[in-house]
């Protein structure tokens, strides 16, 4: 069965100290994964997704197809970055989402 | 403005007294979908409708239907609410399959039945 596991709820750094969310997937074909991003009273947003390897606002990820793992890294983290984080799993037609980690930087 | 807009943003019912989210979006987009997050849960996909009446069942669709007539809305119904369908409900949108993945969401629903 898909599913999207997220195993920190809670998550504490030190402004400029390297953030590290951790996502496993299980899943048998081939994934599409995302992370989500809830910051305070705005909407659930794309954060960025391992097709586009890309980096935005200094996070990357990248999957680990071999550990099936799709871990949210940023080298130096910043205030603006507390927010609510959820990893998610699309197969074609379902999303599955992780059950978030709740990300507080400390000034 | 593009965007995805619920109603209504809270309501508090009793049980049985059946009630409908609606869910539009202004952006012609293909897919929609509606979720329920739950403290220590996440968010759990309800229905999805991948086009106008399609419509399809994900994780945890029991008491609650959906209809999609219109490319723009994707209503929730829940005919017969219970107590534990008390939950912050989403709904999103995605462009097509090819863009799939990227889910416009909607502010978010607070429903309570007591």
């Amino acid at each position: 069965a898909q599913r999207v596991t997220q195993p920190e709820k809670l998550l504490s750094v030190f402004k400029g100290a390297p953030v590290e969310l951790k996502c496993n997937y299980s899943y048998s074909g081939s994934p599409e994964l995302f992370w989500y991003v809830q910051y305070s009273r705005q909407r659930l947003q794309l954060l960025l997704r391992h097709i586009s390897r890309e980096s935005i606002k200094g996070f990357t990820a990248d999957l680990n197809k071999g550990e099936t793992s799709f871990h949210l890294k940023k080298p130096f983290a910043q205030e603006e970055d507390s927010a609510m984080y959820y990893c998610a799993l699309f197969t074609g037609n379902q999303f599955y989402f992780g059950t978030g980690t709740s990300l507080t930087v400390i000034p | 403005e593009a965007q995805v807009t619920q109603n209504p943003r809270y309501l508090i019912t009793v049980t049985g007294k059946k009630l409908t989210v609606t869910c539009s979006q202004n952006m012609n987009h293909e897919y929609m979908s509606w979720y329920r997050q739950d403290p220590g849960l996440g968010l759990r996909q309800i229905y999805y409708s991948m086009n106008v009446e399609v419509t399809d069942k994900g994780d945890v669709p029991e008491g609650y239907k959906v209809s999609r007539k219109e490319k723009r809305n994707f209503p929730l119904i829940l005919e017969s609410p219970s107590p534990n369908q008390t939950s912050l409900y989403f709904c999103a949108s995605s462009p097509d399959r090819d863009t799939t993945g990227e889910l416009f969401f909607g502010e978010g629903s607070r429903l309570t039945v007591l």
